[in-house]
């Protein structure tokens, strides 16, 4: 069974502050990895990529990825109330169909 | 670019009741992803559609199926609603090559509920 597992918060940090969400997924064939951002009531919208290990960095966002320890993040730099959404954490391997975590609860006050 | 599209975007229907779900891809897409979306679930894949053909499906009853038209457009359908179909649809979309690095781009979702 294929899983990704990510605290479901709420994550709470102040305005300007740095956040930090973490994943881990269990499948060590997974290749592929993504961030999510979904508001409430909304649908997931796509943040960040990321198949390499190492950091990725897209404006305020940085994906850091760490294979043997099968292991994603996501630092949002400078939150913003605008960031407060949950994050879902998603990880793909040979089946090509993105396994989903069930997110965490950012909440960014100011 | 236009992006995902899905009709309509909120539902009430009665128990026993069928419905049918609409998803538009991103041009140029030819992957479509069905999920339900609970709050007790998460997100939960239902059917993957490629070049109108199942590729992948999960593990929900046959009560849910779907189908892919030749210019990707895809329905799915649900037949004799249950209390617990009440749920967030989405439809993803991807270019769909066979491929862990295909990014799926999400539709605004269908709101069901089942009274």
């Amino acid at each position: 069974q294929k899983e990704v597992e990510q605290n479901s918060g709420p994550l709470s940090v102040p305005e300007g502050a740095i956040a930090s969400l973490n994943c881990t997924y269990s499948d060590r064939g997974s290749q592929s990895f993504f961030w999510y951002r979904q508001y409430s009531g909304k649908s997931p919208e796509l943040i960040m990529s990321i198949y390499s290990n190492g950091d990725k960095e897209d404006g305020r966002f940085t994906a850091q990825l760490n294979k043997a320890s099968q292991y994603v993040s996501l630092l949002i730099r400078d939150s913003q109330p605008s960031d407060s959404a949950t994050y879902l954490c998603a990880a793909s391997g040979g089946s090509y169909i993105p396994t989903f975590g069930r997110g965490t609860s950012l909440i960014v006050h100011p | 670019k236009a992006g995902v599209t899905q009709t309509p975007r909120y539902l009430i229907k009665t128990r026993g009741q069928q419905v049918t779900l609409s998803c538009s891809p991103i041009s140029g897409h030819r992957s479509v992803s069905w999920y339900q979306q609970t709050p007790g679930q998460g997100l939960q894949f239902l059917f993957e559609y490629f070049s109108e053909t199942q590729r992948n499906k999960g593990n929900f009853p046959g009560r849910f199926s779907g189908r892919q038209f030749s210019n990707s457009r895809s329905e799915m359908n649900v037949s004799t609603l249950e209390l617990g179909d009440s749920a967030l649809y989405l439809c993803a979309s991807s270019l769909g090559g066979i491929s862990s690095y295909n990014e799926q781009f999400f539709g605004p979702g269908t709101r069901l509920t089942v009274l």
